[in-house]
């Protein structure tokens, strides 16, 4: 069965510099959700859309946007990168909410120098 | 906004049942309860979730208490493979809070 996919798996930036992480959800998963997990930390809610408009909004820092597009996949962008942004993303998609199943990606792995 | 709190750590015998709680005390009524584990460097991984009434599924059994503020998540036998990070989750609309996590060791 086909998985939620993020990319890149892992990526390196230097501080001030900018990153963009991209979430494909499962096919007819119309429902997204992205959470930063820093080490040794459960992970924290940033944003979530469904039908390619944001539904609800986390702790995510002003520098960081995300949208869905109309083909559902969804990226995030960060911008004036911080060493505490360092942490591994993960996107879970849904069919629709109403508290359903999430499936995560196995997420990716921002390490800022 | 209380987080949702769980014990740091639990050990338990190899084919013995684990219960791992969870206070959920500022549950709203609409929010549902579900349970997730985490292997290190992997994405969570769904278990089971509720409302109001037990469940039971292949994985695993919840309970929820009558008054949905605390919940219990029981693993019927403990294999190796169990060995994880257990969230509890408040699972409202397009939102979903992740507890402080339960790190479940087990012995052989």
């Amino acid at each position: 069965a086909a998985g939620v996919i993020q990319s890149p798996r892992h990526l390196i930036k230097e501080k001030r510099e900018t990153a963009t992480l991209k979430c494909y959800p499962i096919p007819r998963h119309d429902t997204v959700y992205w959470y930063q997990q820093g080490p040794g930390q459960d992970p924290q809610f940033l944003i979530s859309f469904y039908e390619k408009m944001q539904s609800d909004k986390g702790s995510i820092p002003d520098r960081f946007s995300a949208q869905q597009f109309s083909d559902y996949h969804s990226e995030l962008n960060m911008s004036s990168l911080e060493l505490g942004d360092s942490a591994l993303y993960f996107c879970a998609s849904s069919p629709d909410s109403g508290a359903n199943v999430l499936t995560f990606g196995a997420g990716s792995r921002l390490t800022v120098l | 906004d209380a987080k949702t709190t769980q014990p740091n750590s639990m050990e338990s015998n190899e084919e013995e049942p684990v219960h791992l709680p969870c206070n959920h005390s500022t549950i709203s009524g609409t929010d549902y309860i579900h349970w997730y584990r985490q292997l290190p460097s992997q994405g969570p991984e769904y278990v089971i979730h509720g409302l109001t009434s037990n469940v039971n599924n292949r994985m695993a059994s919840l309970a929820i208490a009558e008054d949905r503020k605390s919940s219990t998540l029981i693993l019927h036998r403990a294999t190796l493979r169990d060995a994880a990070v257990y969230y509890c989750i408040r699972a409202g609309t397009y939102k979903y809070i992740f507890g402080t996590g339960t790190r479940l060791k087990v012995l052989a």
